[in-house]
């Protein structure tokens, strides 16, 4: 079966420094890969989504950037963080005739 | 554009009482439809979902069903238990879009024993 992995689980950092969060799939190939990002109280946001390698498609513009050097990895950067890059980031994807998506567990990020 | 609305939460009901959470769509073309639920501190799982109108989706008591003319996909179980309790998201998704889905503001249910 298909797993997906985030990693950190939590982040805490401060405003203006580097960010790297990592999402890798296991069970699965040539997936498409998403990342989500729900602030609080709100609902989800999709920020990228990757259908191959080196494809990334952005829904939302900002200071944020994502990489998909591998099949199975999927990484959400950003060269600077602002207090409202903070969130709950889930990273997906998607799989079924019908294209559902599944879930990782998220990071939980703080930016102070 | 396409988009999903949910009823506004937070949503509280003692524990054995009936849930309905509306959910109705705005959608370009032909798309499939979806529950999630979120437990605290968790990542989304997936409910239930429906493909084609009059589809019913069912999952753990919980039942929606694909309706075409009202554009709509209301959440419903019958009898609600404590454990229920968490954030539910629908979602569609379009054909031809890299399977990405478009997400209500999710709504809040609190189950009280």
């Amino acid at each position: 079966s298909q797993t997906i992995h985030q990693w950190p689980a939590t982040l805490v950092q401060p405003v203006g420094s580097p960010l790297s969060l990592e999402c890798t799939v296991e069970g699965t190939s040539n997936p498409n890969l998403y990342w989500y990002r729900q602030a609080a109280g709100r609902g989800l946001q999709l920020l990228f989504y990757s259908v191959g390698i080196g494809q990334i498609s952005s829904e939302v513009p900002q200071n944020l950037s994502a990489s998909r050097p591998q099949d199975r990895q999927f990484i959400l950067s950003s060269k600077k963080l602002l207090l409202s890059d903070s969130g709950f980031y889930l990273c997906a994807l998607n799989r079924g005739s019908s294209y559902e998506q599944y879930f990782g567990p998220g990071t939980r990020l703080t930016v102070t | 554009g396409d988009s999903v609305t949910q009823m506004e939460g937070p949503v509280t009901l003692s524990e054995e009482a009936f849930l309905t959470i509306n959910c109705t769509y705005t959608a370009t073309g032909y798309p499939s439809l979806f529950w999630y639920v979120q437990y605290p501190g968790e990542g989304l799982q997936l409910l239930l979902k429906a493909t084609k109108a009059d589809d019913k989706g069912s999952n753990k008591g919980f039942e929606a069903t694909y309706r075409k003319e009202t554009t709509s996909f209301h959440l419903e179980k019958g009898s609600v238990q404590v454990s229920d309790s968490a954030v539910y998201f629908c979602a569609l998704r379009l054909y031809n879009q890299g399977g990405k889905l478009i997400f209500g503001q999710g709504t809040e249910l609190s189950v009280k024993p």
